[in-house]
């Protein structure tokens, strides 16, 4: 089945310990990207990715990091991870940017 | 100003009514998306356009890049149409830069 993947679903941790959230899609997607979503602010891009080892800043890139050392993944890392990070993740992949298909989402709490 | 605007922000209909979804942007695009985000939080992708029109079923999307607007509208709405949709445009000469609408909140009513 095509699909992104993402893990973990739920996630609850502390202030500075860093933490990774892993997205991988079985599509042969060149197109790779994080989002958070957030009450009253909607959906913003972190990162994304046009393709292997190729990044870009997003709107709200700050306190995180991504790469792409090969097509399939796409892992968020946040190094020190701050409560103003709690929030609902999306990765999504897309062939040449005609349309995204969204992981089922992650979320995370810092406290 | 917000670069992405949407209205209605929320909208209640009865089953079988026609619905029209605004968007309007104040950036150049490259393209924009037609998103449906489920009650359970999922997200789904409807449409991309640089231009004209897209039909996909009941669901039809339009943009008029002169006028920095695009409509999505669903025909005999059902109640499984019930969720959020989200505007979305990547900024032209970006890439994939993708900034997004606030949402519209739909329910149908059956």
């Amino acid at each position: 089945e095509a699909q992104v993947t993402q893990n973990p679903r739920y996630l609850i941790t502390v202030t500075g310990k860093k933490l990774t959230v892993t997205c991988s899609q079985n599509m042969n997607h060149e197109y790779m990207s994080w989002y958070r979503q957030d009450p009253g602010l909607g959906l913003r891009q972190i990162y994304y990715s046009m393709n292997v080892e190729v990044t870009d800043k997003g709107d709200v890139p700050e306190g995180y990091k991504v790469s792409r050392k090969e097509k399939r993944n796409f892992p968020l890392i946040l190094e020190s991870p701050s409560p103003n990070q709690t929030s609902l993740y999306f990765c999504a992949s897309s062939l040449s940017g005609f349309g995204y298909t969204f992981g089922s989402g992650t979320r995370l709490t810092v406290v | 100003k917000n670069e992405v605007e949407q209205s209605p922000q929320n909208l209640t209909a009865q089953e079988g009514e026609f619905i029209t979804i605004n968007c309007s942007y104040s950036v150049g695009i490259s393209a924009l998306h037609w998103l449906q985000q489920h009650p359970g939080g999922g997200i789904v992708s409807l449409f991309m356009l640089s231009s004209g029109k897209k039909k996909h079923g009941r669901l039809i999307a339009t943009i008029n890049i002169q006028e920095k607007h695009s409509s999505l509208h669903i025909t005999a709405s059902h109640p499984r149409d019930s969720a959020v949709y989200i505007c979305a445009v990547s900024r032209a000469n970006y890439g994939q830069n993708f900034v997004f609408g606030p949402g519209t909140r739909l329910s149908v009513l059956p």
